[in-house]
């Protein structure tokens, strides 16, 4: 099973709101992603959490908070969005510990800001 | 900085025939390489990778990618196309060397178009 959950599938939200998104894996891999895909365009990575511990943050605004609260799950919270950030947001996740390993992603949640 | 080029935004092929989707890739050190297929609406799914080893990598769906150092190319193939195909396809790098979590830098995409 190579499964990667995310809820929810379709976000709408305000400039002032806040709101959190969801990754879910049980596939006991300790490496979770998080990438924003602008529409037409491929994927950028966000942020890189490392059992359990944030290793790469992609110069992303502090309105994205990264969380990892244990080992298969993620979130992403967000705060005083921009429309700019309207977007598809996917999360992928994969073993660590070979040389180079596949990352597996979800369905992505696709969040509108107005 | 690790970077892959795919040069077609689209390629056409007729159901039944061979098809070639490109892709060229610009490294410092090992190449480590992805192809992901992206259908409407849904996330990635993973096709192949090319570690180290033979040129010739097969992966899911009957689709396979030839490694050329030369090239620098990493093209992906199927020998007879399938309406069902038809979706966007990335190539893609890993972004710093071989151990630990890393992220992947894609290619811009090209839509394969399988026409009945």
């Amino acid at each position: 099973d190579t499964e990667v959950t995310q809820t929810p599938k379709h976000l709408v939200m305000g400039m002032t709101n806040k709101k959190s998104l969801k990754c879910e894996q049980h596939m006991g891999h300790r490496a979770m992603y998080w990438y924003k895909q602008k529409a037409k365009k491929p994927p950028e990575l966000m942020f890189v959490y490392s059992y359990e511990k944030l290793s790469i943050n992609e110069s992303v605004p502090s309105r994205f908070s990264p969380e990892c609260p244990n080992s298969s799950l993620l979130n992403l919270h967000l705060h005083a969005l921009q429309p700019e950030d309207s977007a598809l947001y996917l999360c992928a996740s994969s073993r660590l510990g070979g040389l180079v390993e596949t990352q597996y992603f979800g369905p992505g949640t696709r969040l509108l800001v107005l | 900085a690790q970077s892959v080029a795919q040069p077609e935004d689209q390629v056409n092929v007729a159901e039944g025939n061979p098809l070639t989707v490109k892709c060229t890739y610009s490294v410092s050190g090992n190449p480590y390489l992805f192809w992901y297929v992206q259908y409407p609406n849904r996330g990635l799914q993973f096709l192949l990778k090319y570690i180290t080893g033979d040129n010739l990598v097969k992966g899911s769906y009957g689709f396979e990618a030839e490694f050329n150092k030369s090239q620098t190319s990493f093209h992906l193939k199927k020998p007879s196309a399938l309406v069902s195909d038809s979706a966007l396809y990335f190539c893609a790098v890993r972004d710093r060397g071989g151990g630990g979590a890393d992220g992947l830098t894609f290619g811009k995409g090209t839509h394969l178009i399988i026409q009945p």
